[in-house]
């Protein structure tokens, strides 16, 4: 089945270490995207990829790296610099040539930061 | 700057009965605009969408309204169901071609059986 899935479903994290976040897409989408919510909040735009070896930053960038080395992964690491990490994290994809606006979401990670 | 804006954090009705759920805009260059429908602990799943160019979108029970003029579009659900209680976001397509979406803060629907 085509998807997105995102490992791991919790991540718990002590302070002062990086942690990296797990997307993969099996859709054949150009486009990806990590958001990251926070209760009473929306989403909010962390990195996106419109192709691989590009990448772009978001509202929220500082404390965060992504890579796109290829097509179906875009790993997020969640540095030591993010102040506030403890969110939930979601990844999602988008056909980019496609004229549907929709992005397709994963799972979503929970991260913890002890 | 919240340039999607949910002013309903929660909303509460009876089974069978109909949902409205709002949403406003700042951004007079949004042309696509999209809902999206999500559960404790999962991601998002898109419900249904609208282009500028339309005042009305219909799928099965959903209905989007956009009034440009107002900068406002809400989403009907007709009959609502016990299981459409979730958390509903509404999202702008931001000008320029990258697809980003920016989302307002949700609102909560809870359908009472």
């Amino acid at each position: 089945d085509g998807g997105i899935t995102q490992s791991p479903k919790y991540l718990f994290r002590k302070e002062g270490q990086n942690v990296t976040l797990s997307c993969e897409q099996n859709l054949n989408h150009d486009a990806m995207y990590w958001y990251r919510q926070d209760p009473g909040q929306g989403l909010r735009l962390i990195y996106y990829s419109q192709i691989v070896n590009d990448f772009q930053k978001g509202d929220i960038a500082e404390g965060y790296s992504v890579s796109r080395e290829k097509k179906e992964s875009f790993p997020l690491t969640v540095t030591s610099a993010q102040k506030n990490p403890t969110a939930f994290y979601l990844c999602a994809s988008r056909n980019y040539r496609s004229s549907y606006n929709e992005q397709f979401f994963g799972p979503g990670t929970r991260l913890t930061v002890l | 700057d919240q340039q999607v804006k949910q002013n309903s954090p929660s909303l509460s009705v009876q089974e069978g009965r109909i949902s409205i759920l709002n949403c406003d805009y700042t951004n007079s260059m949004f042309d696509y605009f999209l809902w999206y429908k999500k559960y404790p602990a999962e991601g998002p799943t898109f419900l249904i969408s609208i282009s500028s160019i339309k005042d009305k979108n219909e799928d099965g029970r959903f209905t989007v309204f956009l009034n440009k003029s107002a900068k406002h579009l809400s989403l009907h659900i007709v009959p609502s169901q016990p299981g459409d209680s979730a958390v509903y976001f509404c999202a702008a397509v931001d000008s320029g071609n990258t697809g980003k979406l920016i989302f307002g803060q949700g609102t909560t629907l809870q359908v009472k059986p």
